[in-house]
């Protein structure tokens, strides 16, 4: 079945420093991909996408990620992390032509402090 | 424009009860997926419906039911709930049901079974 791992289940950083959480999927064929961000006592926003073309993408918030097709990964990046950045970070991943359902992986924490 | 909204915000219901849960797509979006959200999990896939009619499912049990209607909005029923059901089950629209178009998310509707 397929799957979707995020390496890191809490992340501690302080202000400035700088975040790559991890993102790998399983799965062969042609995929979509996506970065969520679910800040505290808010829902669900999408940070990011990848559908084809550049695998360097970048989204809101001075977020960007990399898709390496070789590796199945997906890793979200970010050069200065800020304390607005404290949310829980979600990959997901969406199986082409099978009608948009989102695999998600399990979650990261991220915990920036000032 | 008006974003992806659910009813209700919080619900507390009764081991063996059923239960139903709305949402209300984007203005625009043809397409409604419904995900459930345990305690530090990512959402996990439960349905999707795109013009009224299911369009891929989850590995989810049948008393996991749902109805999109003629302007898009959608149910989520459960029958003989479970402990097992406690989550957030999330709603999500998006326009195309084939595609891995992305999905915009609403608020949620926090169920709690006793």
């Amino acid at each position: 079945a397929q799957s979707v791992s995020q390496h890191n289940h809490h992340v501690i950083l302080s202000e400035a420093a700088s975040l790559e959480l991890g993102c790998n999927y399983s799965y062969g064929g042609t995929v979509n991909l996506f970065w969520y961000v679910q800040y505290p006592g808010q829902h669900l926003q999408l940070l990011l996408k990848y559908f084809s073309g550049d695998p360097l993408v970048k989204g809101i918030k001075g977020f960007e990620a990399e898709f390496i097709k070789s590796k199945f990964s997906f890793n979200l990046r970010k050069p200065s992390v800020q304390w607005s950045d404290t949310a829980e970070y979600f990959c997901a991943v969406s199986l082409y032509n099978q009608g948009g359902k989102l695999i998600f992986g399990q979650g990261t924490e991220l915990s920036v402090k000032p | 424009e008006t974003g992806v909204t659910q009813s209700p915000t919080h619900l507390i219901k009764t081991r063996g009860q059923q239960v139903t849960l709305r949402c209300s797509s984007q203005s625009g979006h043809n397409t409604v997926s419904w995900y459930q959200q345990a305690l530090g999990q990512g959402p996990q896939f439960i349905f999707q419906y795109y013009r009224e009619e299911e369009n891929g499912r989850g590995n989810f049990p049948p008393r996991f039911s749902g109805l999109q209607f003629p302007n898009y909005s959608s149910e989520l029923n459960v029958n003989a709930l479970e402990l097992d059901d406690s989550a957030l089950y999330l709603c999500a629209s998006s326009l195309g049901g084939q595609e891995g178009h992305e999905q915009y998310f609403g608020p949620g509707t926090r169920l709690t079974v006793t």
